[in-house]
Order: C-alpha cells, then sequence, then structure tokens
C-alpha cells in the first residue's frame, strides 16, 4: 500500500525555527511536494523536490532523501501567520499524488 | 495573477439529489483533478482529466462520480446521488502537465453539505 507519515501536531515559538518530517512508501516516486493549508482554504504550494538534498526558498527549506525515503520542510523566523497545516505529498509512478494527512503547526508569541 | 475558481463556495443538499460542482481552471493548463477533504482527514484524490478524458482515478470515484469538461473553459463534477458521507470540502486543481515538476493550482473549493 501507499502511506506517508508526518506528526500530526507541533507547537513552536514565533521567532524560532520547526522542522516538519515527512515519511513515504509508495509506489514508485516523481517527487515531493509541500503544500500549507491554513483551516478552511485550499492547499497552497510551498516546494517541490525531486532530487536529494536542500532547496531554500526563503524562510522555508525542504530536504528529502530518497534512499530513505524521507523528506523535511524547514520553517525558520517563524511567524504567528505561519500557524496552518502542512502536507507532504509524493508524486507516484502513474503521476498521481499522494497526500499525508498533514502536521498542524501551532505557533505562540 | 491567473488562478483556478469554483462555484458554488457552499451547496447544501439533500440525501439521493444530484449535485455539479463546477471549476474553471488555469486557461493554458492541461491537466485537471479533483480532490476531496473531509472535515479534519487528509486531502483524497478524486480524479485526473486530460484530453476530455480521465487520465486516473481513484477507489473513492465509483460509479456515482462523473466529470465532464463541457466547453473551453469549465470543468465540472458531478456526484448522482449524494450520501451523508459525501459531506466534504472539494477541491479542484489543473497544472501544465505531468513530468518532473508538476505544480496543481488549488481552487478555493465547494463544501457541500449532504443532509
Amino acid at each position: 500500500g501507499q502511506n506517508i507519515d508526518q506528526p500530526t501536531e507541533m507547537t513552536a515559538t514565533e521567532g524560532a525555527i520547526v522542522q516538519i518530517n515527512c515519511t513515504y512508501q509508495t509506489s514508485g516516486f516523481n517527487g515531493l511536494f509541500w503544500y500549507q493549508q491554513h483551516a478552511g482554504e485550499a492547499p497552497t504550494f510551498l516546494s517541490y523536490n525531486v532530487l536529494d538534498g536542500l532547496e531554500e526558498k526563503g524562510r522555508f527549506s525542504s530536504f528529502l532523501s530518497r534512499s530513505k525515503g524521507y523528506s523535511y520542510l524547514l520553517l525558520k523566523e517563524l511567524q504567528m501567520k505561519d500557524s496552518a497545516s502542512y502536507l507532504c505529498a509524493v508524486t507516484d509512478s502513474n503521476y498521481q499524488l499522494i497526500w499525508g494527512a498533514g502536521t498542524k503547526l501551532i505557533i505562540k508569541p | 495573477e491567473p488562478e483556478v475558481t469554483q462555484t458554488p463556495s457552499h451547496q447544501v443538499t439533500q440525501m439521493g439529489q444530484e449535485v455539479i460542482l463546477r471549476c474553471v481552471p488555469i486557461s493554458n493548463h492541461l491537466y485537471f483533478y479533483w480532490y476531496r477533504q473531509i472535515l479534519g482527514q487528509k486531502v483524497e484524490f478524486l480524479v485526473s482529466f486530460y484530453n476530455n478524458e480521465i487520465s486516473e482515478k481513484s477507489e473513492i470515484f465509483d460509479d456515482q462520480f462523473s466529470v465532464e469538461r463541457p466547453d473551453g473553459s469549465n470543468f465540472t463534477l458531478k456526484i448522482r446521488s449524494t450520501k451523508l458521507e459525501d459531506s466534504a470540502m472539494y477541491f479542484c486543481a489543473s497544472s501544465t502537465g505531468t513530468g518532473d515538476y508538476n505544480e496543481q493550482f488549488f481552487g478555493p473549493g465547494t463544501r457541500l453539505t449532504v443532509l
């Protein structure tokens, strides 16, 4: 079966750094996405990794290790508006997006 | 900036009724998708559509579901006989293609409530 695991909830402090992990087991791999979703809203694209390594994009970075089936999203200089769910999604061999359940990130002042 | 739009934003219907959810994908995109998200649960893939036909569908997408691109801009999801468990947020998405980089742009969603 296809499976994507990420923590259900994390809490961090404004201005700090947080790392959200994602592990996956899918039939094939054609890339991994991180999306942000505020409550009641649509997911919005954050990052994409298809090769091993770190992709940096402003305050957000995403890392991928294909051999380990592992990715993380790193958020720096946390702001209150970063409180949201962070969804890990993998494109499988059919180019179908398989979604994790999301990690709810709570930012405290 | 181009965006995916969906109508209606909210739909309330009685069990057993048919509903049609509408989407207007980004104009130069070729691939279209429907997802659903039951409240508090993860996003689930329903179907992908390319070149006027379904390219992939999930186990959720059974005979009560159908999709159509009736004209050059709209992309619709029809649920023939709604069930209570169809209550969810339905997201439409579109992308330029598949392949290594396939960012899907999501619409704001339609919240479907089946009573």
